[in-house]
């Protein structure tokens, strides 16, 4: 089992859509969470960190379950320019910091 | 302020020569990744640098690949003899506290081995 795990996709939605990616992680310790987005032919950059207590920004929501071991990625009235892959990332900070990407989710958005 | 910068952007060489890549982090950020991403892939990690030292270099092939990293600043990875298989983007990325921080990334350097 991979330490990240994410559906590949492509998810395929029209323009305004509320669209939601899940991501899970194998391992309890793990410390740290986060959102990467990555644009074709592009460098990963950071969306958003994930927090215990869930985060917002904008149209973007992130929430942490930790008992079931999983992150997820909610996105409303998404945009033609939300099309993008999305990198889950999870840190096992022990004695030393271990940062692991899922493999992406691809979503597109059509008008 | 300037991003992560590396080099060269693109670089094509037959399989069984050497190659090196370089990357300059952002100012001031101690924690150095080297990462290869594969085509459909979320980015792999080869090597992390607190400062010089490498701290996690658990997943680089030390049968081909080297890194160093001088002075704590900018970096290179090498790969002698390059395989077919090593065609991939290599991506360096700088963060001001391992993991907990946002890590910045730079544009990549896409290699192809022919």
């Amino acid at each position: 089992r991979k330490e990240v795990e994410q559906d590949p996709g492509p998810f395929n939605v029209p323009e305004g859509a509320t669209v939601a990616f899940n991501c899970t992680y194998s391992n309890s310790a793990s410390q740290s969470f986060f959102w990467y987005r990555q644009d074709c032919r592009k460098e990963p950059k950071l969306l958003m960190s994930v927090y215990s207590s869930g985060n917002e920004d904008g149209r973007f929501t992130a929430q942490l379950n930790r008992a079931s071991q999983y992150i997820s990625l909610l996105i409303r009235d998404s945009k033609l320019s939300d099309s993008a892959t999305y990198l889950c990332v999870v840190n096992l900070y022990s004695s030393a910091s271990k940062i692991i990407f899922g493999s992406g989710t691809r979503l597109s958005i059509r008008p | 302020e300037a991003g992560v910068v590396q080099s060269p952007r693109y670089k094509i060489i037959e399989k069984k020569q050497p190659v090196a890549f370089w990357c300059n982090p952002i100012s001031g950020h101690n924690t150095l990744y080297w990462y290869l991403q594969n085509l459909g892939q979320g980015p792999e990690l080869l090597i992390r640098y607190e400062n010089e030292e490498a701290v996690d270099d658990s997943q680089l092939p030390k049968d081909r690949f080297s890194a160093e990293r001088l002075k704590g600043v900018d970096s290179t990875l090498k790969i002698q003899p390059a395989e077919l298989g090593d065609s991939a983007v290599y991506l360096c990325a700088s963060s001001l506290v391992s993991g907990l921080t946002e890590a910045f990334f730079g544009q990549g350097t896409r290699l192809t081995v022919v």
